[in-house]
């Protein structure tokens, strides 16, 4: 199937690390993606990956990619309130495939 | 540079009626993609227009059709609509066909009544 999966929710306090998971399905992507969807606005991409990478990092943002079990995770180092906000895993098959999305809220 | 723009950005129509969005892409794009995010079924690929030809499709009804013009801009037009329609419409544009480099709008919020 097309299903990219992700948890629906994280919570996480400010200034500790967020990961946020996502499974995907083809091994034959070429390119893993991360966007960011704030309130009332489009996607943002904040980050991809090649498939033959297995790992990026980019200031807070570090992109762990595990080919053997289609495992794909960003985290965000020292997470801050602006980074409320849903953020999706797609991956690039013949289109891209976007997860549901894992909205992540932030607590003092 | 300016961003994508996408108009207009809230729409109310009723049921049978039929509805154009429009997509201005980021100067010197020549690839636009248009996309459906509901609540129950996230973001769906709808199309993508590269050099105004169809490049690639999802699997929606022929009720949604779109077309591209020589300066890049997009349009998507649904037909007899339905209240399962209800969505926001995102465009994203690129500089290449099929590539990474996608950047979106604020998308159309539609609502079908």
């Amino acid at each position: 199937g097309e299903d990219v999966e992700q948890s629906l929710f994280l919570s996480v306090r400010e200034g500790d690390s967020s990961v946020i998971n996502c499974t995907y399905t083809d091994s034959s992507s070429t390119y893993l993606y991360w966007y960011k969807q704030e309130p009332g606005a489009g996607l943002q991409l904040l980050t991809y990956i090649f498939s033959n990478m297995d790992m990026k990092q980019d200031q807070r943002l570090t992109v762990l990619l595990n080919k053997k079990d289609k495992h794909l995770s960003l985290r965000i180092a020292d997470t801050q309130t602006g980074d409320s906000a849903i953020y999706f895993c797609a991956e690039k098959q013949s289109k891209i495939i976007f997860g549901s999305g894992t909205r992540l809220s932030i607590r003092p | 540079k300016a961003g994508v723009t996408q108009t207009p950005r809230y729409l109310i129509k009723t049921r049978g009626q039929q509805v154009t969005l429009s997509c201005s892409p980021i100067s010197g794009h020549r690839s636009v993609s248009w996309y459906q995010q509901t609540p129950g079924q996230g973001l769906q690929f709808l199309f993508e227009y590269f050099s105004e030809t169809q490049r690639n499709k999802g699997n929606f009804p022929g009720r949604f059709s779109g077309r591209q013009f020589s300066n890049s801009r997009s349009e998507m037009n649904v037909s007899t609509l339905e209240l399962g329609d209800s969505a926001l419409y995102l465009c994203a544009s690129s500089p290449r066909q099929a590539t990474y480099e996608q950047y979106f709008g604020p998308g159309t919020r539609l609502t079908v009544t």
